[in-house]
């Protein structure tokens, strides 16, 4: 089946921890993605990739960190630096090209850190 | 900033009514507009889209309306049904651009 993993589904850190969300995708997929989910605030972008070891800032990238050393392999790590961390974290995928692009999402990591 | 701004927060429909979520945005710049479907514990998953050379498009009970000029969009779903039960996002992008920018979500609960 093609599409895209996450692992954990749920996750729990003590605070001050770092911690990493796996992501990994079989679709080919040159552009990867990870979305912050809370209640009432939609999907917020923290980093995206389009290409294997480079990677752009999204609207709330601060307290999170990214790689991209294989195309199919996008790692979050958030850092203790991140003031708020408990969320649910998304990652996606899609093509890249000139026009827009479908984006996949896998299936979210829950993140609760006390 | 919120590039796509999204209404009624949350939304109950009887079996078979209509379902309408609005949308409106301020980039004249966008020229795709998506609406995902996200149901407990699960990834959004893409529902349908249009681009802004079309003022509606339609597949199956789910049909986009897009005014260009008004820069609003906004989805039906016509014979709502409880397995329509789920939050649904509008989001907006441009060409060139893969960053999606969501709306906030719009929790749409179907009652038998």
């Amino acid at each position: 089946d093609g599409g895209i993993t996450q692992s954990p589904k749920y996750l729990f850190r003590k605070e001050g921890q770092n911690v990493t969300l796996s992501c990994e995708q079989n679709l080919n997929h040159d552009a990867m993605y990870w979305y912050r989910q809370d209640p009432g605030q939609g999907l917020r972008l923290i980093y995206y990739s389009q290409i294997v070891n480079d990677f752009q800032k999204g609207d709330i990238a601060e307290g999170y960190s990214v790689s991209r050393e294989k195309k199919e392999s996008f790692p979050l790590t958030v850092t203790s630096a991140q003031k708020n961390p408990t969320a649910f974290y998304l990652c996606a995928s899609s093509i890249m090209g000139g026009q827009n692009y479908e984006q996949y999402f896998g299936p979210g990591t829950r993140l609760t850190v006390t | 900033q919120q590039q796509v701004k999204q209404s009624p927060q949350s939304l109950i429909v009887q079996k078979g009514g209509i379902s309408i979520i609005n949308c409106a945005y301020e980039n004249t710049a966008f020229d795709y507009f998506p609406w995902y479907q996200q149901f407990p514990g699960k990834g959004p998953a893409l529902l349908i889209a249009i681009r802004p050379d079309v003022s509606e498009k339609k597949e199956g009970r789910f049909t986009i309306s897009f005014n260009k000029s008004a820069k609003q969009f906004s989805l039906h779903i016509m014979d709502s049904q409880p397995g329509d039960s789920a939050t649904y996002f509008c989001a907006a992008s441009k060409t060139g651009a893969n960053n999606l920018f969501f709306g906030t979500g719009t929790r749409l609960t179907v009652i038998p």
